[in-house]
């Protein structure tokens, strides 16, 4: 079974700061996934990370894989209001009843303050 | 498009009654279905998952169950709601995990209070 682990679980950041989210997860992945979800909201997909080394970038936020140290990185630059939210890393894999499905981490609520 | 429809939004619900939410997805054939379940303080508990008509599997024992009765439907039900069953719960949906590039999609989720 697939562990997620991410930290920090709160943070709280200036506008205009950069900061880094870390997802380690515990077995191989062969895919990595980030997601958004607004208070009271369901999840929004954010960024799909396929292979070793993926980067992607949308905005201010740019995920990355490293599938050798199993980690994914969710890098905020120069962070606005807007981007306070949660924010979710998950893999695909096989769990012990249910087959293959998401595995999620606790999440990473992220406040920007003015 | 595919789109995928969860509801009802909110429900409060008394100890001991029945629960029925309800999904679909629209725009896709034979896809893998989740349930997940979100208590207060934010993880995600996969509850439910089905890779086809009336093939579920689960992955907590609880007082719940699901049904797939249609390709593109997926129900979570119980006979007698528990105190502990309140959360947001997300019905998702993705195409077969050999499928490169597949990912999850989420319905707008259900809100359940149990008094």
């Amino acid at each position: 079974e697939l562990k997620v682990e991410q930290n920090p679980l709160f943070l709280s950041m200036q506008e205009g700061k950069n900061y880094t989210i870390y997802c380690n997860y515990s077995t191989t992945s062969d895919r990595l996934y980030w997601y958004r979800q607004d208070p009271g909201k369901s999840l929004e997909s954010l960024f799909v990370l396929l292979s070793n080394g993926a980067v992607k970038q949308e905005g201010r936020l740019m995920a990355s894989l490293d599938t050798k140290a199993r980690l994914s990185t969710l890098h905020i630059t120069a962070a606005v209001h807007d981007l306070s939210a949660t924010y979710f890393c998950a893999g695909f894999a096989v769990n012990s009843n249910s087959g293959y499905a998401l595995n999620f981490g606790k999440g990473t609520s992220l406040l920007v303050t003015p | 498009s595919q789109t995928i429809h969860q509801w009802p939004a909110t429900l409060v619900q008394p100890v001991g009654s029945p629960l029925s939410l309800e999904c679909t997805v629209e725009g896709t054939s034979n896809p893998n279905l989740y349930w997940y379940r979100q208590a207060a303080g934010r993880g995600l508990q996969l509850l439910f998952y089905s890779v086809g008509i009336g093939q579920i599997s689960s992955e907590v024992p609880q007082n719940l169950s699901a049904s797939r009765p249609q390709d593109r439907q997926f129900i979570l039900s119980s006979k007698k709601l528990l105190l502990s069953d309140s959360g947001f719960y997300l019905c998702a949906w993705s195409t077969p995990h050999i499928v490169q590039g597949t990912e999850a999609f989420f319905g707008q989720g259900t809100r359940l209070t149990v008094v």
